[in-house]
Formats: structure tokens, sequence, C-alpha cells
């Protein structure tokens, strides 16, 4: 069955810090990947997403992320974090049906707490 | 105008009665989605509907009932909510192919005492 893991529930990185949040999915076929960011109060908002093509990809914040089908992986990264990064992040899978674009399904999220 | 609307932004009910949330959009996509949100558990897929005609049930949809009314709006029911319906529901449209663009509302918060 297709899931989607983010191990880490809770990190908290100083200002200014490298962030990495982590991101393993299972899925048969050739994966579409996501990363969504929730502030507090607010709906969810697309960072980036993965097709195909080159591994790496960049996003909207500076935030960008790494394919890695070798350990199933879709890792977020961003050199230097913000104060206003803080906000809960999730990962999600785009699973199809026959060829055909299906749901999406997400992780279980994992929340950033910024220290100044 | 947001592109996907949800109404009503915070509800309050008692177990037993029914409830209706609404979502509406502007976005003109052909499929939309009700998510349920709780914390730790990430969002889980309720109901979806590709088009006006195909609706079709998701990970958690016992205790839950969808209504397509037209392609702008899909409607989430609680026919007797319970307390641990309790949780921030989001809808969402997306395109026929290709790009999985989400457009997601607001949400609901709607808490059953």
């Amino acid at each position: 069955a297709q899931s989607v893991t983010q191990p880490d529930i809770h990190i908290t990185v100083s200002e200014g810090a490298s962030l990495e949040l982590r991101c393993n999915y299972s899925y048969g076929a050739t994966p579409y990947l996501f990363w969504y960011v929730q502030s507090p109060g607010q709906g969810l908002q697309l960072l980036l997403k993965y097709f195909s093509g080159d591994t790496l990809v960049q996003g909207i914040k500076g935030f960008e992320a790494e394919f890695k089908r070798s350990q199933s992986s879709f890792n977020l990264r961003k050199p230097s974090v913000h104060w206003s990064d803080a906000a809960e992040y999730f990962c999600a899978v785009g699973v199809s049906y026959g060829g055909s674009q299906g749901n999406l399904i997400f992780g279980k999220g994992t929340k950033l707490s910024v220290k100044p | 105008d947001a592109d996907v609307t949800q109404t009503p932004r915070n509800r309050i009910t008692k177990t037993g009665k029914r409830i209706m949330l609404e979502c509406s959009q502007t976005k003109g996509h052909d499929r939309m989605y009700w998510y349920r949100q709780d914390p730790g558990l990430g969002l889980r897929l309720i109901y979806y509907s590709f088009d006006v005609k195909d609706i079709n049930k998701g990970e958690i949809s016992d205790g839950y009932s969808v209504s397509r009314q037209a392609q702008a709006k899909f409607s989430l029911s609680l026919e007797s909510a319970i307390p641990n319906q309790t949780a921030l529901y989001f809808c969402a449209t997306s395109e026929r192919q290709g790009s999985y663009g989400y457009t997601f509302g607001s949400g609901t918060r709607l808490t059953v005492v």
C-alpha cells in the first residue's frame, strides 16, 4: 500500500542554521512527490514538487528537496532557517489509478520550531 | 475572493446533531476532495469526487457523507456527529490530469461536544 513516513514529529533549530526534514515513501510506481507547509491557523501551501527529471528540485521560500529513488526518500532542505519558517511541514505522494491522476497521500507532518 | 471557500470557518455542535460543511471553488477544477486533519495524524482523505457523477470513499469515510451539487460545490455531512469527529477539515480541488496541483481551502474547525 502507498504510504508516506515522516520520522520526525517535532524539530527545533536555531535561526540561521540549516534544516533537513526527512520523508520516506512507499509506492510501486514512479512517485509524484510534494512538500506542503502549514502555518498556524492556515491552510496548506505547496512548497515544491517532483514529477521527473532533475532529482534536486527548487521551491518557494528558499526550500529545496532531493529525490533519491534508491532510498525512497524526498528530504526537504533549507540552508538558513528564518523565524518565519516555523510551521508544520507535510510530505505527500500522488497516487495514480490506471494511469490517471488520483489523490494525494500525506505523511503525519513535522512541526518545526525556530529558536532565536 | 478565495479560490476555494469553506464555510463555516468554525463550528461547535452537539453530539448527535447533523452538520454540513460546505466547499465552493472558482478554480474551474473537476476534482474535489475532503480531508480531515488531526494532531499527529496528518491529513486523511474522507471522500473525493472526480466529477459531478463520480464520488469515491477515501481512507476514513465512515460516519460521513458527501454531495457534489455542481462542479463548483462539494459538501461534507456528518449525519450524527460524535466527539471523535472533532478535527480540522480541509476541502481541496485539483485539475483532471497531470499536475496534482491541489488548491486547499482555509479549513473548517469543527468541535463536537
